[in-house]
Protein backbone atom coordinates (compact mmCIF):
# COMPACT_ATOMS: atom_id res chain seq x y z
CA UNK A 1 0.00 0.00 0.00
CA UNK A 2 1.08 3.93 -0.71
CA UNK A 3 1.09 5.17 2.46
CA UNK A 4 3.20 7.20 5.13
CA UNK A 5 3.88 4.98 7.98
CA UNK A 6 5.05 5.61 10.94
CA UNK A 7 5.86 3.61 14.30
CA UNK A 8 5.38 2.91 16.39
CA UNK A 9 2.20 3.70 16.91
CA UNK A 10 2.35 4.00 20.71
CA UNK A 11 5.07 4.98 23.30
CA UNK A 12 5.04 4.74 27.03
CA UNK A 13 8.16 5.62 28.45
CA UNK A 14 10.11 7.01 31.59
CA UNK A 15 11.33 10.41 32.06
CA UNK A 16 14.69 10.93 31.20
CA UNK A 17 14.83 8.12 28.80
CA UNK A 18 15.57 8.60 24.66
CA UNK A 19 13.45 7.34 22.11
CA UNK A 20 13.03 7.10 18.31
CA UNK A 21 10.37 7.24 16.10
CA UNK A 22 10.91 6.10 12.91
CA UNK A 23 8.98 7.28 9.50
CA UNK A 24 8.69 6.15 5.82
CA UNK A 25 6.63 7.04 2.53
CA UNK A 26 6.50 5.45 -0.32
CA UNK A 27 4.43 7.93 -1.95
CA UNK A 28 8.02 9.66 -4.07
CA UNK A 29 7.05 12.40 -2.22
CA UNK A 30 10.33 15.01 -1.64
CA UNK A 31 9.22 16.93 1.52
CA UNK A 32 8.37 15.43 4.67
CA UNK A 33 7.57 16.47 8.42
CA UNK A 34 7.07 16.03 11.71
CA UNK A 35 4.01 17.62 13.54
CA UNK A 36 3.19 17.76 17.62
CA UNK A 37 -0.62 17.59 18.41
CA UNK A 38 -0.95 18.31 21.52
CA UNK A 39 -3.65 17.33 24.40
CA UNK A 40 -6.06 20.16 22.93
CA UNK A 41 -5.58 19.10 19.49
CA UNK A 42 -3.39 22.13 18.24
CA UNK A 43 -0.75 20.95 15.32
CA UNK A 44 2.43 22.33 15.67
CA UNK A 45 5.05 22.00 13.14
CA UNK A 46 8.70 20.45 14.40
CA UNK A 47 10.46 20.22 11.46
CA UNK A 48 10.08 19.54 7.44
CA UNK A 49 13.22 18.08 4.80
CA UNK A 50 13.74 18.42 1.26
CA UNK A 51 15.02 16.07 0.10
CA UNK A 52 17.16 15.13 2.83
CA UNK A 53 17.95 18.89 4.10
CA UNK A 54 16.51 20.53 6.68
CA UNK A 55 14.32 23.49 5.38
CA UNK A 56 11.77 23.79 8.47
CA UNK A 57 12.70 24.03 12.28
CA UNK A 58 10.56 25.26 14.12
CA UNK A 59 11.12 26.25 17.97
CA UNK A 60 11.77 23.14 19.57
CA UNK A 61 14.01 21.68 22.10
CA UNK A 62 17.30 20.77 21.12
CA UNK A 63 16.38 17.41 22.64
CA UNK A 64 14.19 16.97 19.60
CA UNK A 65 17.31 15.30 16.19
CA UNK A 66 15.01 14.65 12.45
CA UNK A 67 17.39 12.27 10.86
CA UNK A 68 16.70 11.91 6.95
CA UNK A 69 18.92 8.97 5.92
CA UNK A 70 17.10 9.38 2.81
CA UNK A 71 13.92 10.95 1.10
CA UNK A 72 11.53 8.08 1.75
CA UNK A 73 12.51 8.50 5.66
CA UNK A 74 12.30 10.78 8.38
CA UNK A 75 13.07 9.65 11.67
CA UNK A 76 12.65 11.67 15.07
CA UNK A 77 14.91 11.13 17.76
CA UNK A 78 14.12 12.53 21.55
CA UNK A 79 16.72 12.72 23.97
CA UNK A 80 16.04 13.12 28.04
CA UNK A 81 12.44 12.65 27.79
CA UNK A 82 9.87 14.95 29.89
CA UNK A 83 6.65 15.07 30.92
CA UNK A 84 5.63 17.71 28.64
CA UNK A 85 6.59 15.77 25.43
CA UNK A 86 3.92 13.82 25.94
CA UNK A 87 1.74 14.21 22.33
CA UNK A 88 0.59 13.33 19.21
CA UNK A 89 3.70 13.20 16.84
CA UNK A 90 2.12 13.18 12.98
CA UNK A 91 4.79 12.76 10.08
CA UNK A 92 3.28 13.83 6.75
CA UNK A 93 4.74 13.77 3.52
CA UNK A 94 4.10 15.74 0.26
CA UNK A 95 5.09 17.04 -2.69
CA UNK A 96 5.92 21.06 -2.97
CA UNK A 97 4.43 21.50 -6.48
CA UNK A 98 1.41 19.68 -5.83
CA UNK A 99 0.93 21.04 -2.37
CA UNK A 100 -1.52 18.89 0.29
CA UNK A 101 -0.36 16.48 2.85
CA UNK A 102 -0.32 12.84 3.53
CA UNK A 103 -0.67 12.23 7.20
CA UNK A 104 0.59 9.02 9.06
CA UNK A 105 -1.48 7.85 11.78
CA UNK A 106 0.48 8.89 14.31
CA UNK A 107 2.13 8.27 17.12
CA UNK A 108 0.84 8.51 20.85
CA UNK A 109 4.00 9.44 23.04
CA UNK A 110 3.70 8.90 26.79
CA UNK A 111 6.07 9.89 29.42
CA UNK A 112 5.50 8.79 33.14
CA UNK B 1 2.31 36.11 9.22
CA UNK B 2 0.22 33.52 8.24
CA UNK B 3 -2.85 32.56 10.81
CA UNK B 4 -6.14 30.17 10.39
CA UNK B 5 -9.03 30.64 12.87
CA UNK B 6 -11.50 28.17 12.86
CA UNK B 7 -14.46 30.47 15.83
CA UNK B 8 -16.36 27.33 16.50
CA UNK B 9 -14.66 24.84 19.16
CA UNK B 10 -17.31 22.13 19.23
CA UNK B 11 -20.54 21.91 16.80
CA UNK B 12 -23.50 19.99 17.28
CA UNK B 13 -26.23 18.46 14.80
CA UNK B 14 -28.58 16.41 13.80
CA UNK B 15 -28.31 13.82 11.45
CA UNK B 16 -29.24 14.53 8.40
CA UNK B 17 -28.98 18.53 9.03
CA UNK B 18 -26.65 20.82 6.75
CA UNK B 19 -23.15 21.50 8.29
CA UNK B 20 -21.26 24.86 7.86
CA UNK B 21 -17.25 24.59 9.35
CA UNK B 22 -15.82 28.10 9.36
CA UNK B 23 -12.32 28.98 8.91
CA UNK B 24 -11.12 32.21 8.31
CA UNK B 25 -7.51 32.83 7.17
CA UNK B 26 -4.21 35.63 7.44
CA UNK B 27 -2.21 35.11 4.37
CA UNK B 28 -0.40 37.92 2.02
CA UNK B 29 -0.53 36.43 -1.23
CA UNK B 30 -3.01 33.99 -2.66
CA UNK B 31 -2.88 30.76 -0.72
CA UNK B 32 -3.50 27.04 -0.89
CA UNK B 33 -6.54 26.30 1.66
CA UNK B 34 -7.41 22.43 2.60
CA UNK B 35 -9.67 20.45 5.15
CA UNK B 36 -8.61 17.87 6.65
CA UNK B 37 -10.43 15.42 9.23
CA UNK B 38 -9.59 13.38 11.93
CA UNK B 39 -11.49 10.43 13.56
CA UNK B 40 -10.81 9.41 16.78
CA UNK B 41 -7.72 7.67 17.05
CA UNK B 42 -6.78 8.30 13.82
CA UNK B 43 -4.06 10.56 11.22
CA UNK B 44 -5.66 13.11 9.52
CA UNK B 45 -7.61 12.79 5.87
CA UNK B 46 -7.74 15.22 3.49
CA UNK B 47 -11.11 16.29 2.66
CA UNK B 48 -10.45 19.09 -0.26
CA UNK B 49 -8.43 21.53 -1.64
CA UNK B 50 -8.37 24.98 -2.97
CA UNK B 51 -5.02 25.94 -5.38
CA UNK B 52 -6.39 28.47 -7.90
CA UNK B 53 -9.60 28.68 -10.45
CA UNK B 54 -13.20 27.98 -9.52
CA UNK B 55 -13.53 29.01 -6.02
CA UNK B 56 -16.20 25.98 -4.91
CA UNK B 57 -14.14 22.79 -4.41
CA UNK B 58 -15.68 19.83 -4.19
CA UNK B 59 -14.35 17.05 -2.12
CA UNK B 60 -14.51 13.29 -0.48
CA UNK B 61 -17.19 12.25 1.46
CA UNK B 62 -20.05 15.12 0.10
CA UNK B 63 -17.86 17.88 1.57
CA UNK B 64 -17.34 21.11 -0.74
CA UNK B 65 -15.86 24.35 0.38
CA UNK B 66 -15.75 28.00 -0.68
CA UNK B 67 -13.16 30.05 -0.98
CA UNK B 68 -14.20 33.74 -0.75
CA UNK B 69 -10.85 35.99 -1.11
CA UNK B 70 -12.96 39.27 -0.12
CA UNK B 71 -13.73 37.62 3.54
CA UNK B 72 -10.64 35.75 3.83
CA UNK B 73 -12.61 32.12 4.27
CA UNK B 74 -12.42 28.92 3.18
CA UNK B 75 -15.65 27.44 5.29
CA UNK B 76 -16.37 23.41 4.48
CA UNK B 77 -19.89 22.73 4.00
CA UNK B 78 -21.85 19.45 3.61
CA UNK B 79 -25.78 19.33 2.80
CA UNK B 80 -26.76 16.33 4.88
CA UNK B 81 -24.71 14.88 7.58
CA UNK B 82 -24.44 11.44 8.63
CA UNK B 83 -23.41 9.89 11.92
CA UNK B 84 -20.06 9.00 10.59
CA UNK B 85 -18.89 12.49 10.08
CA UNK B 86 -17.96 12.97 13.56
CA UNK B 87 -15.19 13.83 13.68
CA UNK B 88 -12.38 16.69 14.39
CA UNK B 89 -11.90 18.84 11.21
CA UNK B 90 -9.31 20.70 11.12
CA UNK B 91 -8.82 23.94 8.48
CA UNK B 92 -5.42 24.63 7.20
CA UNK B 93 -3.06 27.45 5.23
CA UNK B 94 -0.09 27.41 3.31
CA UNK B 95 2.30 28.16 0.38
CA UNK B 96 5.03 27.07 -1.80
CA UNK B 97 6.79 30.07 -0.72
CA UNK B 98 6.42 29.14 2.93
CA UNK B 99 8.45 25.65 1.80
CA UNK B 100 5.32 24.17 1.81
CA UNK B 101 4.55 24.72 5.31
CA UNK B 102 1.22 24.42 6.60
CA UNK B 103 -0.31 26.63 9.45
CA UNK B 104 -3.46 24.34 10.60
CA UNK B 105 -6.27 26.23 13.18
CA UNK B 106 -7.39 24.66 16.17
CA UNK B 107 -9.90 22.52 15.26
CA UNK B 108 -13.79 21.92 15.12
CA UNK B 109 -14.94 18.98 17.14
CA UNK B 110 -18.19 17.50 15.40
CA UNK B 111 -20.99 15.60 17.12
CA UNK B 112 -23.64 14.31 15.47
CA UNK B 113 -27.04 13.34 16.99
CA UNK B 114 -29.37 10.84 15.97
Amino acid sequence: DTAVSQTPKYLVTQMGNDKSIKCEQNLGHDTMYWYKQDSKKFLKIMFSYNNKELIINETVPNRFSPKSPDKAHLNLHINSLELGDSAVYFCASSQVRNGGYTFGSGTRLTVV
Amino acid sequence: AQSVTQPDIHITVSEGASLELRCNYSYGATPYLFWYVQSPGQGLQLLLKYFSGDTLVQGIKGFEAEFKRSQSSFNLRKPSVHWSDAAEYFCAVGARDTGNQFYFGTGTSLTVIP
